[in-house]
């Protein structure tokens, strides 16, 4: 059974720095791995996507990368400002089934 | 853009009762699903659908139900509701073409069962 974990599982930093939001999951079986961003009481918000045949994938300040054999992704978000700030969230999928979560990363930005 | 919509922001219902959970997407999504999410756990799967009047069990099924009468809306059923169903429901769609199978998020139905 899958197993996806998110370190650290929270982070404050101050505004402008780059940071990295590690992810590691047990199966590199995997069809694809999706990051989101939730913020309280809302729903998930799809960041990226990155397919099994895929290394990264960019949008903006953020690039995610994947490395199947060692079960790995990471998140880098460049510059950060206070309005990235939020819970990040990783999940591996099987194709058409759902999705195993990580439980996420708490992110502050520090104004 | 793709818009994932569910019937209530906030319920709350009484041990015992039956309780409906309606979930709406508006992309012609072939795949559609239910989560819940709670603090400490995370998000973890119900169910799932991927065409009409078919189900398939998550890893969380215990005391739920669901139908997918039209492929656009998949309702999730609290046949009795329990003060352990307590939680954040999150529903989400994919398309089956392209075999990408991008997940789109609702805004989520906080449930409070007392």
């Amino acid at each position: 059974k899958q197993e996806v974990t998110q370190i650290p599982a929270a982070l404050s930093v101050p505004e402008g720095e780059n940071l990295v939001l590690n992810c590691s999951f047990t199966d590199s079986a995997i069809y694809n791995l999706q990051w989101f961003r939730q913020d309280p009481g809302k729903g998930l918000t799809s960041l990226l996507l990155i397919q099994s045949s895929q290394r990264e994938q960019t949008s903006g300040r953020l690039n995610a990368s994947l490395d199947k054999s060692s079960g790995r992704s990471t998140l880098y978000i460049a510059a950060s400002q206070p309005g990235d700030s939020a819970t990040y969230l990783c999940a591996t999928g099987g194709g058409a089934d759902g999705l195993t979560f990580g439980k996420g990363t708490h992110l502050i930005i520090q104004p | 853009d793709v818009k994932v919509t569910q019937s209530s922001r906030y319920l709350v219902k009484r041990t015992g009762e039956k309780v409906f959970l309606e979930c709406v997407q508006d992309m012609d999504h072939e795949n559609m699903f239910w989560y819940r999410q709670d603090p400490g756990l995370g998000l973890r799967l119900i169910y799932f659908s991927y065409d009409v009047k078919m189900k398939e069990k998550g890893d969380i099924p215990e005391g739920y139900s669901v139908s997918r009468e039209k492929k656009e809306r998949f309702s999730l059923i609290l046949e009795s509701a329990s003060t352990n169903q307590t939680s954040m429901y999150l529903c989400a769609s994919s398309y089956l073409g392209l075999a990408v199978y991008e997940q789109y998020f609702g805004p989520g139905t906080r449930l409070t069962v007392t």
